[in-house]
């Protein structure tokens, strides 16, 4: 079966440009999650999408951020304009039952770098 | 915010030692996971623990649930280099969100 699938893996970009990462979700699974991922911060919570809703968006760092959900089998997170504190590894998670139980299954991530 | 402590931080071991790494915190939760993440990859999940006291064990590796859910270790006997990695642990709350500690890298040398 094929896990969550995110793209691009890795992305370099300058400071001022807008960034896209994309994430598949396991098919069947109502609940998608963004995280983000640094050596400071460790894994961070972005936002978490039930049944392609948003339901709570509070570790959205700020506003050049926002991430949708237009059906069941994709989500996008833009960052807009990016910033090299932006920097970090990006994972999308997908789960069958949200926060319930806390089993996430992860992608590879995708790896953002801005100059 | 519930807040996961875990430790050691880092560890570093020869192939064929046992170790043990913890999880704790102030808050109960209703279930708690384990995961392990090796570099250039996402997170895995190894186990979740649900009852207080509850021991699962997965090959060479022991998890256990504290009695009151405010904690959880992970015993990893004879460990081997395909064991390195950082273990994260992550505790889901009865009502709000799960969070994750900030992990315990684990080299395991040859």
């Amino acid at each position: 079966d094929a896990g969550v699938i995110q793209s691009p893996r890795h992305e370099v970009t300058e400071m001022g440009q807008e960034v896209t990462l994309r994430c598949k979700p396991i098919s069947g699974h109502n609940s998608l999650f963004w995280y983000r991922q640094t050596m400071m911060r460790g894994l961070e919570l972005l936002i978490y999408f039930n049944n392609n809703v948003p339901i709570d968006d509070s570790g959205m760092p700020e506003d050049r951020f926002s991430a949708k959900m237009p059906n069941a089998s994709f989500s996008t997170l833009k960052i807009q304009p990016s910033e090299p504190r932006d920097s970090a590894v990006y994972f999308c998670a997908s789960s069958q039952q949200g926060f319930d139980t806390g089993e996430l299954f992860f992608g590879e991530g995708s790896r953002l770098t801005v100059l | 915010t519930q807040l996961l402590e875990q430790s050691p931080q880092f560890l570093s071991i020869q192939e064929g030692e046992n170790l043990t790494v913890y999880c704790n915190s102030s808050s109960v939760f209703s279930s708690l996971q384990w995961y392990r993440q090796e570099p250039g990859e996402g997170p895995v999940l190894l186990v979740t623990v649900v009852t207080g006291g509850e021991v699962k064990k997965l090959k060479r590796l022991t998890f256990q649930f504290g009695d009151a859910r405010k904690d959880s270790s992970l015993h990893i006997t004879a460990a081997q280099p395909g064991d390195t990695g950082l273990y994260l642990c992550a505790g889901a709350p009865p009502a709000g969100k799960s969070t994750f500690g900030d992990g315990t890298t684990l080299t395991v040398k040859p």
